[in-house]
């Protein structure tokens, strides 16, 4: 079964509010990605996370990575209509030698102007 | 930055019909390549992982008779769905990693995905 989950499925907030989405997995990751994927278009990657407790920020984006490396959350602040879109996240999972890439199921953001 | 085309991006075909959709990596070369499939507002459903110059890895419940994947250059990968029927019908997108040998995975880069519409 699906070992990363995401939450909410659905968000729908007003231009200038803030949004989170979560993500969790049932097991140790070895690192954590997020991507974007616009209405009608490809996922695109945001940014890698791989130390325990991590937090990196891309302008208004904060992403972090919890220090049991289980979970992970990504925050915008002030949302604007170019923001819409289904945010992924995606982990990676060690199991022997082999690294899987596993993706949330996304969390669809809608911005009301 | 690392692109990765896909082509054809929309195919509308009759039941029964076998449909080849590729992969390519423009200006890097691709080891590994993935196959997802995406239906409405859902996720990302990892199909098989393209291996170059060996036959690819298969997640469970996908058939492999059913999806054939074909990855014979280190810039292109080729999905066939076979005899498709209308079940088949979804997003079929392809991603390429750049293989760097750092510690951790790397991007992945998608194609902007195809259409399969059965009729």
């Amino acid at each position: 079964g699906q070992q990363v989950m995401q939450i909410p499925q659905y968000q729908h907030v007003q231009e200038g509010e803030d949004f989170t989405t979560y993500c969790n997995s049932s097991t140790t990751l070895s690192n954590i990605q997020w991507y974007k994927q616009r209405p009608g278009g490809h996922p695109v990657f945001l940014i890698q996370l791989v130390k325990s407790g991590e937090v990196k920020k891309q302008k208004r984006l904060t992403f972090q990575f919890g220090e049991a490396k289980k979970n992970s959350s990504l925050h915008i602040t002030a949302t604007q209509t170019t923001d819409v879109g289904t945010y992924f996240c995606a982990g990676t999972i060690s199991s022997g030698s082999a690294r899987q890439l596993t993706f949330g199921s996304g969390t669809q953001l809608t911005v009301l102007p | 930055g690392a692109v990765v085309s896909q082509h054809p991006s929309r195919v509308i075909c009759k039941s029964g019909t076998s449909v080849k959709i590729e992969c390519r990596s423009l200006d890097f070369q691709a080891t590994t390549m993935f196959w997802y499939r995406q239906f409405p507002k859902k996720s990302l459903m990892l199909m098989a992982t393209s291996n170059e110059g060996s036959k690819a890895t298969y997640e469970q419940g996908v058939e492999k008779d059913k999806f054939l994947i074909n990855h014979a250059s280190l810039t292109l990968s080729t999905l066939t769905v076979t005899s498709a029927h209308p079940e088949d019908s979804s997003f079929y997108i392809c991603s390429a990693r750049v293989w760097s040998g750092a510690v951790g995975n790397q991007p992945q880069h998608f194609g902007d995905g195809t259409r399969l519409s059965i009729l």
